[in-house]
């Protein structure tokens, strides 16, 4: 079974860059699989903010396009979420999940996301 | 506002059924069959009940059950219980340049 476990800083400046990265053990990050984040503000609902493809491409929400950047180590099996220019607004916990793709290579899936993280609290704040 | 519209509460008595509707348009739930559903206890991660409209993962409850009509999917869940009491989320591929889409999240009560 995937899991996915997230980690970085629980507080961060207005302006400054979020960043998180989601390690993911009981599965090669290059054998397959979108890996994504997705953010949940207090009390709100969920929020895709992109995902990256095995392959390295990525994809990304257009309401946060222009400051995120989702980015893989496959010799870590780790992926990464870069957030610049944050406001109170991006408070939220942030996590990591895995979308499987129909088969190998086919690029090809049903836009879910089955396996997890535990989700980590980031919040915005000077 | 969400792009997907649930209701923001509903209950529901145990060993009874409940119906959670999720409303979204032609460009999304009405057109594609990628309507999955979530269920997140507070204070942990959501976890995929449903896929791909009506598929139950493996170890999910077949008191678990989902549906679609037109432009609004449907989560019931049967023979309610007290650990069903959680948040539940609608989700569904886009033909518009966002993707992927939730809705706003229902509350289900046990009462």
């Amino acid at each position: 079974q995937v899991q996915l476990q997230e980690s970085g800083p629980g507080l961060v400046k207005p302006s400054e860059t979020l960043s998180l990265t989601c390690t993911v053990s009981s599965y090669s990050i290059s054998s397959g699989y979108y890996w994504g984040w997705l953010r949940q503000p207090p009390g709100m609902g969920l929020e895709w903010i992109g995902s990256i493809y095995h392959s390295g491409s990525t994809y990304y929400n257009p309401s946060l396009k222009s400051r995120v950047t989702i980015s893989g180590d496959t010799s870590k099996n780790q992926f990464s979420l870069k957030l610049s220019s944050v406001t109170a607004a991006d408070t939220a916990v942030y996590y990591c999940a895995s979308t499987p793709e129909y088969y190998y290579g086919s690029g090809r899936t049903s836009y879910y996301f089955d396996y997890w993280g535990q989700g980590t609290l980031v919040t915005v704040s000077s | 506002q969400s792009a997907l519209t649930q209701p923001a509460s509903v209950s529901g008595s145990p060993g009874q059924s409940i119906t959670i509707s999720c409303t979204g348009t032609s460009s999304d739930i009405g057109d594609y069959n990628y309507v999955s559903w979530y269920q997140q206890h507070p204070g942990k991660a959501p976890k995929l009940i449903i896929y791909e409209v009506s598929n139950r993962p493996s170890g999910v409850s077949n008191r678990f059950s989902g549906s679609k009509s037109g432009n609004t999917a449907s989560l019931t869940i049967s023979g309610l219980q007290a650990e069903d009491e959680a948040d539940y989320f609608c989700s569904s591929y886009t033909s518009t340049s966002t993707l992927v889409l939730f809705g706003g999240g229902t509350k289900l009560t046990v009462l």
